[in-house]
């Protein structure tokens, strides 16, 4: 069973912090990786997606990859108080598959 | 921006009834997607649709679900018999690559919320 695990939270951190938000995942054949924001009530919005290893930024926002660990992270600088969701990691598998297989998701809450 | 949409917004069903989720998928892309999240859990993969054809399709997706593209800018889910622990949000998304590759992205609709009685 191809799994994603994140710490469910809550994550608490002041406002201007960095917040540092993780995922594991399972299946060694992995090829990307996404990181989707949800409000309470509301449809995954995307955020960023990373296939190679390494670092990735867009913006506040960067993505860490190191397939050999089977980890990806998000950093989020200069943390908003409107930066408070739930952040949704999310794999696609080898190959041709396109679907995603979901964490639980974060809470992340931003403190002014 | 374009955008995924999605309707109704919220469907409340009896149980054994049929219901037919709608969605419009950004205009230019070729491949659409059901996901569902119950309340408090994972968003859940049910199928992949692409050239008027299912691609994929997860355990969930068994013979109560199906999918149709009845013209050439809606998608449709179809649940034939309602149960109980159908009620979810179910969300369509899509995506524009042909390449299938890394770089594959899907955006999302805003869900509909069902509720089975």
């Amino acid at each position: 069973q191809k799994e994603v695990e994140q710490n469910s939270g809550p994550l608490s951190v002041p406002e201007g912090a960095i917040a540092s938000l993780n995922c594991t995942y399972s299946d060694r054949g992995s090829q990307s990786f996404f990181w989707y924001r949800q409000y309470s009530g509301k449809s995954p919005e995307l955020i960023m997606f990373i296939y190679s290893n390494g670092d990735k930024e867009d913006g506040r926002f960067t993505a860490q990859l190191n397939k050999a660990s089977q980890y990806v992270s998000l950093l989020i600088r200069d943390s908003q108080p409107s930066d408070s969701a739930t952040y949704l990691c999310a794999v696609r598998g080898a190959g041709n598959n396109r679907k995603l297989i979901w964490g639980l998701g974060t809470s992340l809450a931003v403190n002014p | 921006e374009p955008e995924v949409t999605q309707t109704p917004s919220h469907q409340v069903t009896q149980m054994g009834q049929e219901v037919i989720l709608r969605c419009v998928p950004i205009s230019n892309h070729l491949y659409f997607y059901w996901y569902r999240q119950i309340l408090g859990q994972k968003v859940e993969f049910l199928v992949s649709f692409y050239n008027n054809e299912i691609s994929e399709k997860s355990e969930i997706f068994d013979d109560q679900f199906s999918v149709e593209r009845p013209d050439g800018s809606n998608f449709t889910l179809k649940i034939r018999s309602t149960k109980l622990e159908d009620s979810a949000m179910y969300f369509c998304a899509s995506s524009d690559s042909l390449a299938g590759g890394a770089t594959d992205t899907q955006y999302f609709g805003p869900g509909t919320r069902l509720t089975v009685l």
